[in-house]
């Protein structure tokens, strides 16, 4: 069974600063997919980026990036120029590429963006 | 991902009774996904449907829980007689027909907050 690790239960960054969010997962398995997800104070669950095992480019969307590191089994979070916004739950999840609906998620890490 | 409707978004529920919960998926998705999210933890993966089938029903719990996607309708998971450890944020999420060779993603919607009191 996958296990996925995320070891910052809370982190706290001042707006307009960088922050890094670590995510470690184990298996297996060659191919699967790992994503980050956003839970707000709303409660919803945003997906904020994906990345694909098979994939050595790192993924980025916008003022998000990964650094996937496979051989390590690592996947952290970056975000870049934080805003008041950001503030929110950040889940790690894994999906198998056999059956990719079934993420395995972390416990998250609360994130605290300061004026 | 505001396009997968849940409700009731809030729920309350004494001890015993049933508890239903609805989740439409986005347009044009097939394959809906319940998801169970406990105080201070990560969502964990309940069961997965189809129109009319149940795909994977792994995750849920044996007794009391069922799920149903019926051909026409929301789909519905229906929690019997309902225990105070119930008491979770229950996500649904739908996703178009899974590629093996692109992977999926799934789509989650708002949640529903159930309390038992």
């Amino acid at each position: 069974a996958q296990t996925v690790t995320q070891s910052q239960p809370e982190m706290s960054v001042q707006e307009a600063e960088t922050v890094t969010l670590s995510c470690t997962y184990d298996t297996s398995e060659n191919n699967y997919y790992l994503f980050w997800y956003k839970q707000p104070p709303s409660r919803q669950m945003i997906l904020v980026i994906r990345q694909e095992a098979y994939k050595q480019q790192n993924a980025t969307e916008n003022r998000f990036s990964v650094n996937f590191q496979k051989a390590a089994k690592s996947f952290s979070l970056k975000i870049s120029d934080s805003q008041l916004g950001d503030t929110a739950m950040y889940f790690c999840a894994f999906g198998s590429g056999g059956s990719n609906y079934k993420l395995t998620f972390g416990k998250g890490t609360l994130l605290t963006v300061n004026p | 991902n505001a396009g997968v409707m849940q409700n009731p978004r809030h729920l309350v529920r004494r001890r015993g009774q049933e508890a239903r919960l609805r989740c439409s998926p986005m347009k044009g998705h097939s394959h809906v996904y319940w998801y169970r999210q406990l105080p201070e933890e990560g969502l964990k993966f309940m069961v997965y449907l189809q129109k009319e089938n149940i795909i994977d029903e792994s995750g849920m719990p044996k007794e009391r829980f069922s799920a149903e996607f019926p051909k026409e309708g929301p789909s519905i998971l229906r929690i019997q007689q309902v225990v105070r450890g119930d008491s979770a944020a229950y996500f649904c999420a739908s996703s178009p027909l899974p590629k093996k060779s692109s992977g999926n993603t799934i789509y989650f919607g708002e949640g529903s907050w159930l309390t038992v009191v």
